[in-house]
């Protein structure tokens, strides 16, 4: 069955250093998401992205935070200058069409800013 | 802004018995309503997704209602197994034009099956 892959699964850095979380959505699927989830919270949504560009962003996802489809297979969220409170299960996320279809979440990416 | 809320929090049962997770969203305007389950450090499975004209998805033993009109919707699990042990996730997905709107999630339900 298709699934959602996200590399790295987890990742210890220095805080004000630049992370990136990569992502390979479902091959045929448009619409692609990050989400991310701290510890003991709920899953809260970052952005979405769909036709090259950002669909829409959460308050959340301020300057600090960018998005990139670099290529035909690959989605990435990358964090500028991380801070302590950006400790956080990342989720990438994505499906075949906008709001009617079931949205597929990877397994995750554990960020540790220290 | 959409507000999900899941009760109960928690919830013990012995295996067999049948259960009933409630999930309650403030705006009604929603394309559809998804259920996922989550096991510790682990991503997010979906379960069931029931669009905004729906009443009712079932997968198995596990069936989800939905009345947009009293924003809630239920997850029925019939004959608990321990390994529907899991924190059970509702999301909505709520309408504003966009059309890669995302979900506004619960806070989940931690369930403990007991052998």
């Amino acid at each position: 069955e298709p699934e959602v892959t996200q590399t790295p699964s987890h990742q210890v850095t220095q805080m004000g250093q630049e992370v990136i979380l990569r992502c390979v959505p479902i091959s045929n699927h448009l619409y692609f998401y990050w989400y991310r989830q701290i510890l003991g919270q709920k899953v809260e949504f970052l952005v979405s992205f769909y036709n090259n560009e950002i669909s829409e962003k959460s308050e959340i996802f301020d300057d600090q935070f960018s998005v990139e489809r670099p290529d035909g297979s690959n989605f990435t969220l990358k964090i500028r200058s991380t801070k302590l409170e950006d400790s956080a299960m990342y989720f990438c996320a994505s499906s075949g069409a906008g709001g009617g279809n079931t949205i597929y979440f990877g397994e995750g990416s554990w960020l540790t800013v220290v | 802004k959409q507000e999900v809320t899941q009760i109960p929090a928690a919830l013990s049962v012995p295996e067999g018995e049948n259960l009933v997770l409630n999930c309650s969203f403030t705006d009604s305007a929603i394309y559809n309503l998804q259920w996922f389950r989550q096991d510790p450090g682990k991503g997010l499975t979906s379960l069931l997704l029931i669009q905004s004209s729906q009443r009712e998805q079932t997968s198995g033993r596990l069936n989800a209602s939905l009345d947009k009109s009293s924003g809630r919707s239920t997850l029925y699990i019939a004959a608990s197994q321990p390994g529907d042990s899991a924190t059970y996730l509702c999301a909505a997905n709520t309408y504003s034009g966009g059309g890669a709107d995302g979900l506004t999630f619960g806070k989940g339900t931690h369930l403990i099956i007991q052998p």
